[in-house]
């Protein structure tokens, strides 16, 4: 059973600083790693896909990498919609997610 | 534009059931792998069940096997998932979810708005 751990649960951050959210699975995992931002109220928005493509329409400052066990979602300077919590999901697991709050 | 509108949610006792619907437009419904994934209060998401384009396959998350049916009506564009001997811990906002057509299609590109189940007494 593939077990996502997503790191730190919480970011606190400023408007223009960098953010780095990891993920991390307990076995290696195939490159489909997926990203996603929710908003309170929100469904969910998928961002990246197979570990660093970004989804139609989302900014280039949200990038992603990694492969094996660790994965990485980097927003290069956060604006002040990205603070949210995020989600990595890998086929039919889902991370427990990672909040960035201001 | 593409959508995927969620209905059927409500307030239900222990052992009871309830069917939801996914409403997709905006798309060829029937080129697409569906999913339902759930998110209890204040928790984070969970895959339920998913269903190949013409639901030939199905495939469900272990706790739901059994009590709970994926299934897919490609001439009304829609989705269901019906929710049978449902417990306290099924109560969440359900949402209905494409499969990406991208790369390895293994992603979740559109989603529904969700619609809330409350499983209590």
């Amino acid at each position: 059973e593939v077990v996502l751990t997503q790191s730190p649960a919480t970011l606190s951050l400023s408007p223009g600083e960098r953010a780095t959210l990891s993920c991390t699975a307990r076995q290696s995992v195939c490159s489909c790693l997926a990203w996603y931002q929710q908003k309170p109220g929100q469904a969910p928005r998928l961002l990246i896909y197979d570990t660093s493509k970004r989804a139609t329409g989302i900014p280039a400052r949200f990038s992603g990498s990694g492969s094996g066990t660790d994965f990485t979602l980097t927003i290069s300077s956060l604006e002040p919609e990205d603070f949210a919590v995020y989600y990595c999901q890998q086929r039919k697991t889902f991370g427990g997610g990672t909040k960035v709050e201001i | 534009e593409v959508q995927l509108v969620e209905s059927g949610g409500g307030l239900v006792q222990p052992g009871e059931s309830l069917r939801l619907s996914c409403a997709a437009s905006g798309f060829t419904f029937s080129s697409f792998w569906m999913a339902w994934v759930r998110q209890a209060p204040g928790k984070g998401l969970e895959w339920v069940a998913n269903i190949r384009q013409d639901g030939s396959n199905k495939y469900y998350m272990d706790s739901v096997e059994g009590p709970f049916t994926i299934s897919r009506d490609n001439a009304k564009n829609s989705l269901y998932l019906q929710m049978n001997s449902l417990r306290a811990e099924d109560t969440a906002v359900y949402y209905c979810a494409r499969v990406s057509p991208e790369g390895l299609k293994e992603a979740y590109d559109i989603w529904g708005q969700g619609t809330m189940v409350t499983v209590s007494s």
